[in-house]
């Protein structure tokens, strides 16, 4: 049962335009969402999060919505950079009371051309 | 000075051998985790540990066997390696196991059973 989904699995932008990233979740018990982004080799990095009691965060390029309604949420990054090209995952977790478990959608591969 | 590092990088092994994935965390976090990513890039995790104690362990084989020396280590048993074991292992940490403590990766150990 895949609770996350990025349904785009790679994504070509050109450099100085928006790219724009989306991932849907099925179990609205998830209040907290989370991007990450990953170069090869190496371990996701956190990105940027947003709660649930927000549907806008911004940290610089990167912006996240969320559509609560519509189970949805998407990541803007204006204006991409080819330092951007990686593959970002989408991520989630529910207030259980226990400790912090995240569900991770199956990432979307950016590649920002010149 | 690697935040989290991980051995080995590769590890390339027959089926029914037993070995070890090695973590460890110069941050000073209290929680670490492992997390398994497997063909279909799907990031899932496996255990967490708070200040040495297990508190989260997710539907996972009991020829895994995670041990934590101390905050700072957590290391990754395998018995038995099975076909279907192979996968990149991500050891993670945090400050807490509160959902919105960043969690921070390793780079990733790639299994492969043979």
């Amino acid at each position: 049962d895949q609770q996350v989904k990025q349904n785009s699995p790679s994504l070509s932008v050109q450099e100085g335009r928006i790219s724009i990233l989306n991932c849907d979740y099925t179990n609205s018990m998830f209040d907290y969402f989370l991007w990450y982004k990953k170069y090869p080799a190496e371990g996701p990095t956190f990105l940027i999060s947003i709660s649930s009691i927000k549907d806008k965060n911004e940290d610089g390029r990167f912006t996240v919505f969320l559509n609560k309604s519509a189970k949805h949420l998407s990541l803007h990054i204006v204006p991409s950079q080819p330092g951007d090209s990686a593959v970002y995952f989408c991520a989630a977790s529910a207030n259980t009371g226990t400790a912090s478990k995240l569900t991770f959608g199956t990432g979307t591969r950016l590649q920002v051309t010149l | 000075d690697t935040a989290v590092s991980q051995t080995p990088k590769y590890l390339v092994t027959q089926m029914g051998n037993d070995k070890s994935i090695k973590c460890e965390q110069n941050l000073g976090h209290d929680t670490m985790y492992w997390y398994k990513q497997d063909s279909k890039k799907f990031l899932k995790i496996m255990f967490s540990y708070n200040n040495k104690e297990l508190i989260i362990n997710e539907t996972v084989p009991n020829r895994f066997s995670p041990k934590s020396p101390d905050k700072a280590h957590l290391n990754l048993h395998i018995n038995s390696l099975e076909l279907g074991d192979s996968a990149v292992y991500f050891c993670a940490s945090s400050q807490g196991d509160s959902r919105t403590d960043t969690q921070y990766f390793g780079p990733g150990t790639r299994l492969t059973v043979l």
